[in-house]
């Protein structure tokens, strides 16, 4: 397809891990991101991955990349009330940027 | 780290005047800015991309005299919505692109525009 897709809504218990998954369209994309989006606020970035690599770790967050099935996933351990929000896969591609539709994340105490 | 501001956060305005929308690099050189428009509850379309010293370029559909983007030095670019009709109330958000890495991009906080 040609937009990069995300399911729409998750919810989780605080405490567990949650995972976010992104299908995104191009594989030569070279850059693949994870923005957060709090209720009235801009983007914030999360973290990004290089296309030649399958993972990276920052503290809570992994990030796990399949080139062959343009499957991007966000792990976020140990999930908090405040990493409610929207969070946004984005891939660089013809030296641009390409959002997904956002996935809400929310915490439940 | 990189920082992009908006002004203003927020601003009510009356259809048929016109709005500024100001984005700045606070702490890095910008040769390329971008507009997006937030609707509720959906992903970020991409306006426009502005570039330093040059005219705007412009997604299809978005009209450019409605919009228009001055991006006069490398640390500022400004939307204007001309005569502004409720439709056009949105979150408008800008990002900026460091001059020396064309895969980073920083977002400013937004701006909500509500036209009554």
């Amino acid at each position: 397809g040609e937009d990069v897709e995300q399911s729409l809504f998750l919810s989780v218990r605080e405490g567990d891990s949650s995972v976010i998954n992104c299908t995104y369209t191009d594989s030569s994309s070279t850059y693949l991101y994870w923005y957060k989006q709090e209720p009235g606020a801009g983007l914030q970035l999360l973290t990004y991955i290089f296309s030649n690599m399958d993972m990276k770790q920052d503290q809570r967050l992994t990030v796990l990349l399949n080139k062959k099935d343009k499957h991007l996933s966000l792990r976020i351990a140990d999930t908090q009330t405040g990493d409610s929000a929207i969070y946004f896969c984005a891939e660089f591609r013809s030296n641009q940027f390409y959002f997904g539709t956002g996935t809400s994340l929310t915490v439940i105490p | 780290g990189a920082v992009v501001s908006q002004h203003p956060s927020r601003v009510i305005c009356k259809s048929g005047t016109s709005v500024k929308i100001e984005c700045r690099s606070l702490d890095f050189q910008a040769t390329t800015m971008f507009w997006y428009r937030q609707f509720p509850k959906q992903s970020l379309m991409l306006m426009a991309t502005s570039n330093e010293g040059s005219k705007a370029t412009y997604e299809q559909g978005v009209e450019k005299d409605k919009f228009l983007i001055n991006h006069a030095s490398l640390t500022l670019s400004t939307l204007t919505v001309t005569s502004a009709h409720p439709e056009d109330s949105s979150f408008y958000i800008c990002s900026a692109r460091d001059h020396g890495s064309s895969y980073e991009q920083y977002f400013g906080p937004g701006t909500r525009l509500t036209v009554t």
